[in-house]
């Protein structure tokens, strides 16, 4: 069971735009920064979005990060096959001192 | 370039212990925080352990606390995974990660490959 809440699999068509949501509490997305990390299929994980809504250097502007109370969620418009990978939110919990992370939402582009 | 490689996974059986090293080039490593992330077969990942830029700071997931011991060696750039009375809900994927900073945070980036441990009898 994981402290960071996620939707299990959801699914898009090239082009469309899907929103992957990211629950939490007060002790954690409530009172930190989200980030987001993408995981391709036989492939180690990669940063996505940092502080909520950053995109590091090399992630396309399709890719958007929002956060409001305590839940956050990541955008991803335009939608692409190579887009068909694992999701992960993450934010530090004040209560466990340590990460937390959600427990994966399986994109699948149909 | 930055490159993290781990090592020193294998095939243990319950109550077994295993040390995980992760052989870091590319950046000054002192500068850094590092950590062990896994990936569970059918599960998501978890955070396992974290450690400060001069590893005067460690952190632990509960479901490791007391039984792994993350460390880190400045002088060979690597970091370390010492797993003791392991169990079979620790079979894994485990990768190492960069930190932003010195201090521990939720960022990982980059991770290495990974190394797999089985624990099974």
């Amino acid at each position: 069971q994981s402290v960071l809440t996620q939707p299990p699999s959801p699914s898009g068509t090239p082009g469309q735009r899907v929103t992957i949501s990211c629950s939490g509490s007060s002790s954690n997305i409530g009172s930190n920064t989200v980030n987001w990390y993408q995981q391709l299929p036989g492939t180690a994980p990669k940063l996505l979005i940092y502080s909520n809504n950053q995109r590091p250097s090399g992630v396309p502007d399709r890719f958007s990060g929002s956060k409001s109370g305590t839940s956050a969620s990541l955008a991803i418009s335009g939608l692409q096959s190579e887009d068909e990978a694992d999701y992960y939110c993450a934010a530090w919990d004040d209560s466990l001192n340590g990460p937390v992370f959600g427990g994966g939402t399986k994109l699948t582009v149909l | 370039e930055v490159q993290l490689l781990e090592s020193g996974g294998g095939l243990v059986q319950p109550g077994g212990s295993l040390r995980l090293s992760c052989a870091a080039s590319g950046f000054t490593f002192a500068s850094y925080a590092m950590s062990w992330v896994r990936l569970a077969p059918g599960r998501g990942l978890e955070w396992v352990s974290s450690i400060s830029g001069g590893g005067g700071r460690t952190y632990y997931a509960d479901a490791v606390k007391g039984r792994f011991t993350i460390s880190r060696d400045p002088s060979s750039n690597t970091l370390y995974l010492q797993m003791n009375s392991l169990r079979g809900e620790d079979t894994a994927l485990y990768y190492c990660a960069r930190d932003q900073g010195t201090t521990v945070t939720t960022w990982f980036d980059p991770w290495g490959q990974g190394t797999l441990v089985t624990v099974s009898s």
